[in-house]
């Protein structure tokens, strides 16, 4: 069955630290994927995505996600975070017409 | 599992026809969004309702409509539908209301063809 796995469920950092978030999918053949991020108090917003071409994609507020389709894996990367990155992020692999939700990472970070 | 039940799965209908969608939130949870998802916008922030009421409006078109009954699940309603209606649309569910940092619990959606 098609799924999505996010290893970490909630990471506490403190400011400047560099952020890594796991993401793992079990779907075959052509995938795209999506990083959505919701901030305390808003509703879901999309982070970035990636349907081809290089596999390292640029999203808003400085992160990017690496595609790496060997390992089927598609994790979310800040090099410094910020006290505004408090939120929630979701990893969402998108396949022909199904989309799953991963669990969520909630990501706190503290001055 | 997330304990988010949508029905149905899949749904193929002509232009201009009118559609259902049902949601069954967690069991316990009050608050229920919809969220559409197309591929080039993501996912746009339809309605949530909490405990009935409607709590808030996103990007909703005047042809939809949703409510949530007293047992708490939800359904959509997509009226006059056009092509570019066409999408994976999902409901979420959390135990209060968002705005209190709750966690999302999302359903494994309902794709929309309107041919």
């Amino acid at each position: 069955a098609q799924s999505v796995s996010q290893h970490n469920h909630h990471v506490i950092l403190s400011e400047a630290a560099s952020l890594e978030l796991g993401c793992n999918y079990s779907y075959g053949g052509t995938v795209n994927l999506f990083w959505y991020v919701q901030y305390p108090g808003q509703h879901l917003q999309l982070l970035l995505k990636y349907f081809s071409g290089d596999p390292l994609v640029k999203g808003i507020k400085g992160f990017e996600a690496e595609f790496i389709k060997s390992k089927f894996s598609f994790n979310l990367r800040k090099p410094s975070v910020q006290w505004s990155d408090t939120a929630e992020y979701f990893c969402a692999p998108y396949n022909t017409d199904k989309l799953i939700f991963g669990t969520g990472t909630r990501l706190q970070v503290f001055p | 599992d997330s304990g988010v039940t949508q029905t149905p799965k899949h749904l193929i209908t002509a232009t201009g026809q009118r559609v259902t969608l049902r949601c069954s939130p967690r069991s316990g949870d009050l608050s229920v969004y919809w969220y559409q998802q197309s591929l080039d916008q993501g996912l746009q922030f339809l309605i949530q309702y909490y405990n009935g009421e409607e709590r808030a409006k996103g990007n909703i078109l005047e042809r939809f409509s949703a409510q949530q009954f007293p047992d708490l699940h939800s359904e959509l309603n997509l009226s006059s539908l056009e092509l570019g209606d066409s999408a994976l649309y999902f409901c979420a569910s959390s135990p209060r209301n968002h705005r209190e940092n709750e966690k999302l619990f999302f359903g494994s959606g309902t794709q929309l063809s309107v041919l």
